[in-house]
């Protein structure tokens, strides 16, 4: 049982470049997150997606995009990266929005940005 | 801007010595306090989690013990060994929003 599987695991940019994260999860979850990891900030949401065909603003959301493409798939995109964009990106996903409960990781997607 | 602070940053515990990691919250609408576990290069896991209507939850080792009143609680982890040595996260729950502390990296010398 795969879980939630994030790609790429590795990927270095330049400044100014775009790119896409991409977020899949097998387990019927209503519920997928975007959450960006620095050192001493812990885990911040960027994104979220409370069900399919909705997407709402976490609390770091400026420089992202995403798409929920369908139940499954959630994906965070990158328009003109910056330095600051810089970290560890995990996916997560969760039954439902209301009364969250348990939240489903992924295993990262770490990202410089030159 | 609610809150969920962590402490401390680090921690260095002996083998089989007890590590303690404290969380503080802000806002009594949280419902949920959950505690992730971080190991390097893999994502956070659920490990242990506690509402807010009883005072400890324990499961095996890991202990949570809630004080309502002073809106904190903290993780025990007894006869800590060095496969617990990773990041651990406390996280507070409430509708619509889960906020996460910023981490605790913990390091069990064998």
């Amino acid at each position: 049982n795969a879980g939630v599987t994030q790609t790429p695991k590795f990927q270095v940019l330049k400044t100014g470049q775009s790119m896409t994260l991409q977020c899949a999860q097998d387990m019927n979850h209503n519920s997928m997150y975007w959450y960006r990891q620095d050192p001493g900030m812990g885990l911040r949401l960027i994104y979220y997606s409370a069900s399919e065909g909705t997407t709402d603003k976490g609390e770091v959301p400026n420089g992202y995009n995403v798409s929920r493409l369908n139940k499954r798939e959630f994906s965070l995109r990158l328009e003109s990266a910056a330095p600051s964009q810089t970290s560890v990106y995990f996916c997560a996903s969760s039954e439902s929005r209301i009364n969250t409960g348990e939240l489903f990781f992924g295993e990262g997607s770490r990202l410089t940005v030159l | 801007q609610q809150q969920v602070k962590q402490s401390p940053q680090s921690l260095i515990v002996q083998k089989g010595g007890i590590s303690i990691i404290n969380c503080a919250y802000e806002n009594t609408a949280f419902d949920y306090f959950p505690w992730y576990q971080q190991f390097p290069g893999k994502g956070p896991a659920l490990l242990i989690a506690i509402r807010p209507d009883v005072s400890e939850k324990k499961e095996g080792r890991f202990t949570i013990s809630f004080n309502k009143s002073a809106k904190q609680f903290s993780l025990h982890i007894m006869d800590s060994q060095p496969g617990d040595s990773a990041t651990y996260f406390c996280a507070a729950e409430g509708t619509y929003k889960y906020i996460f502390g910023t981490g605790t990296r913990l390091k069990v010398l064998a």
